[in-house]
Parts: structure tokens; C-alpha cells; sequence
């Protein structure tokens, strides 16, 4: 089955600064990728999303990238706010099975 | 649009006991999932229902049994629940949105269950 890895699982960073999480999976034939924010007791919420035909994708101050030949995607947030502090989520959409594979998450924190 | 419930919200079980987590969604959405998830820690799917009448293993069924009851409503018994199913679960629901190949997946708020 597919096999998603992601990093680090802890960030920290200063209010203003750039945090990048990376996300690695196995199945080249996957062809979805969407990343999660989780706040504290909450449900996880899609906050953006990229499609295998294409390498970039921007919303404002969140980026995603896709690598295709290196299997690898990353979350870009700019210019980082107290309200971003979460644990963000990748997940590869797995075609054969109809289902999501997610990473293991990371932790977010940014100080004020 | 509630988009997809989950009752009950919490619930505490003594070792042995059985219960059922209800999930719906009103959004007409083919595919339901049930996904648990531990104190820091990802989310692990049991169960899914790739489309009404069908259901499938995740990777952590054991101890787990659904029952997808019609398009909108997706089950999870737990029939002999044991302390290491104590978790928070979650139901979720996929849209494909037409041409555009995306999978976009609706949370439930989650049910916070105990067993001691």
C-alpha cells in the first residue's frame, strides 16, 4: 500500500518567519494531494490542495509543490501568525483504493 | 448543510462493553470513512465505504465492525471494546468534485471515547 512520510514532526519558528513541512510517499500512480490543519480538539480541515498535473499552487499566504519524479510535496506557509500554531496534515490520494493515506503530522508552533 | 454528524460527542466504557459510533453527512457524498486517532498522533483508517453496499478494511480494523445503512449513514460497532481502543474517532465523506479530480474530505467533530 502506499507509504506517506512526512517532516519534521515538530516546527518551531518566530511570528513572521517561512515554515516548510515535506512529504514523501511511494505510489507514482497517486494523483491528489491535499494538506489538513488540525487545531487543538478540532476536526482536520483541508486548507489546500494539488493535483498531479501540476508543480505549484498558491492561496495567499500557504504554497504547495509537487515533485512528481522525486515523490515529494511540501506546505509552504509565509509570513507565519500565532493562528497558524496546529499540526498540519499531507495525504496522497490512493486511486486502486478510493482512500487517503495520511502522514504523521507535524506540529506547528509559532511564537509570538 | 450540517455536512457530516457524529454523536455521540463523548463516551466512557468499562472492558467488555459494546457500542455503536453513528455517523451522516447530507452533502450526497458516494464515500464514507471511519479514521481513529490517538493522543498526538495521525489518523489511522479502520473502515470505508467506498459506495453504498460496499465496505472495506483500513489499516487498523481489528476489534472494529461498520455497517454503511444507506448513502447517508456509516456505523462503527466496537462489540467488545478493550483500553486500547480508546481514542478519538472520526467519520469523514468524500466529494469528487467533476473534472477536477479532487477528494476533498469532510470531518465529523469527532467522538472522544474511553475505556477503562
Amino acid at each position: 500500500g502506499e507509504n506517506v512520510e512526512q517532516h519534521p514532526s515538530t516546527l518551531s519558528v518566530q511570528e513572521g518567519d517561512s515554515a516548510v513541512i515535506k512529504c514523501t510517499y511511494s505510489d507514482s500512480a497517486s494523483n491528489y494531494f491535499p494538506w489538513y490543519k488540525q487545531e487543538l480538539g478540532k476536526r482536520p480541515q483541508l486548507i489546500i490542495d494539488i493535483r498531479s498535473n501540476v508543480g505549484e499552487k498558491k492561496d495567499q499566504r500557504i504554497a504547495v509543490t509537487l515533485n512528481k519524479t522525486a515523490k515529494h510535496f511540501s506546505l509552504h506557509i509565509t509570513e507565519t501568525q500565532p493562528e497558524d500554531s496546529a499540526v498540519y496534515f499531507c495525504a496522497v490520494y490512493n486511486n486502486a483504493g478510493n482512500m487517503l493515506t495520511f502522514g504523521g503530522g507535524t506540529r506547528l508552533m509559532v511564537k509570538p | 448543510n450540517a455536512g457530516v454528524t457524529q454523536t455521540p460527542k463523548f463516551q466512557v466504557l468499562k472492558t467488555g462493553q459494546s457500542m455503536t459510533l453513528q455517523c451522516a453527512q447530507d452533502m450526497n457524498h458516494n464515500s464514507m470513512y471511519w479514521y481513529r486517532q490517538d493522543p498526538g498522533m495521525g489518523l489511522r483508517l479502520i473502515y470505508y465505504s467506498a459506495s453504498e453496499g460496499t465496505t472495506d478494511k483500513g489499516e487498523v480494523p481489528n476489534g472494529y465492525n461498520v455497517s454503511r445503512l444507506n448513502k447517508r449513514e456509516f456505523s462503527l460497532r466496537l462489540e467488545s471494546a478493550a483500553p486500547s481502543q480508546t481514542s478519538v474517532y472520526f467519520c469523514a465523506s468524500t466529494s469528487m468534485r467533476g473534472t477536477s479530480l479532487s477528494y476533498e474530505q469532510y470531518f465529523g467533530p469527532g467522538t472522544r471515547l474511553t475505556v477503562t
